[in-house]
């Protein structure tokens, strides 16, 4: 079965500063995606990037971008210019062959002003 | 398009009670999904939709735990004789047909159990 590892529960970041949210997976297939969600508190859960495991290209939305390891099963997110909108809790997600999502735990982030 | 939404946006119910939930997915989209959340944790997959056929449950779906999508359009996750450890974030999320879509997430229903 796959597994994702979130091993920081808690970071924090000074606004318009950069932080780096870290994310292992274990998985033995080939083909699959891998999601980064934030859950701001009391609020529902948003897409905030996805990468296709088949491109070596990492993944990039404005502010947010990913470095996709694969050989290292590695995903990280990379915040920029921290805003203090970006305070939620961001859960890293895989998706394989089967259709659900397997969820890491989550890292809590704040934004200091 | 108003998203995914989700009723009632909280329960509380007494311990051996019936609960029912209820999700209405992104209006094109034929794949409809259940996740449960429990405090500090991720979500958890319960179950999922194609369409009106329901194609995978999760172990953690005991058989107190019922899940229809009937026309394909809506779907209602019913909990029968509830206990405490049903007390959870119930997240429902939808995407269109092909494996690589997105899921977009619900509001979620949060359950306090009694």
């Amino acid at each position: 079965a796959q597994t994702v590892t979130q091993s920081q529960p808690e970071m924090s970041v000074q606004e318009a500063e950069t932080v780096t949210l870290s994310c292992t997976y274990d998985t033995s297939e080939s083909d699959y995606y891998l999601f980064w969600y934030k859950q701001p508190p009391s609020r529902q859960m948003i897409l905030v990037i996805r990468q296709e495991a088949y491109k070596q290209q990492n993944a990039t939305e404005n502010r947010f971008s990913v470095n996709f390891q694969k050989a290292a099963k590695s995903f990280s997110l990379k915040i920029s210019d921290s805003q203090l909108g970006d305070a939620a809790m961001y859960f890293c997600a895989y998706q394989g062959g089967s259709e659900k999502l397997v969820f890491g735990k989550g890292t809590k982030l704040t934004v200091n002003p | 398009d108003t998203g995914v939404s989700q009723d009632p946006r909280h329960k509380i119910t007494k311990r051996g009670q019936n609960v029912t939930f209820r999700c209405d997915p992104i209006s094109e989209h034929n794949r409809l999904y259940w996740y449960r959340q429990t405090l500090g944790q991720g979500p958890e997959f319960l179950t999922y939709f194609q369409n009106e056929a329901q194609l995978e449950k999760s172990r953690l779906l005991s058989d107190r735990f019922s899940a229809e999508r009937p026309k394909g359009s809506f779907s209602t996750l019913e909990i029968q004789r509830t206990e405490q450890g049903d007390s959870a974030m119930y997240l429902c999320a939808s995407s269109g047909d092909s494996g690589a879509d997105t899921q977009y997430f619900g509001p979620g229903t949060r359950l306090t159990v009694l």
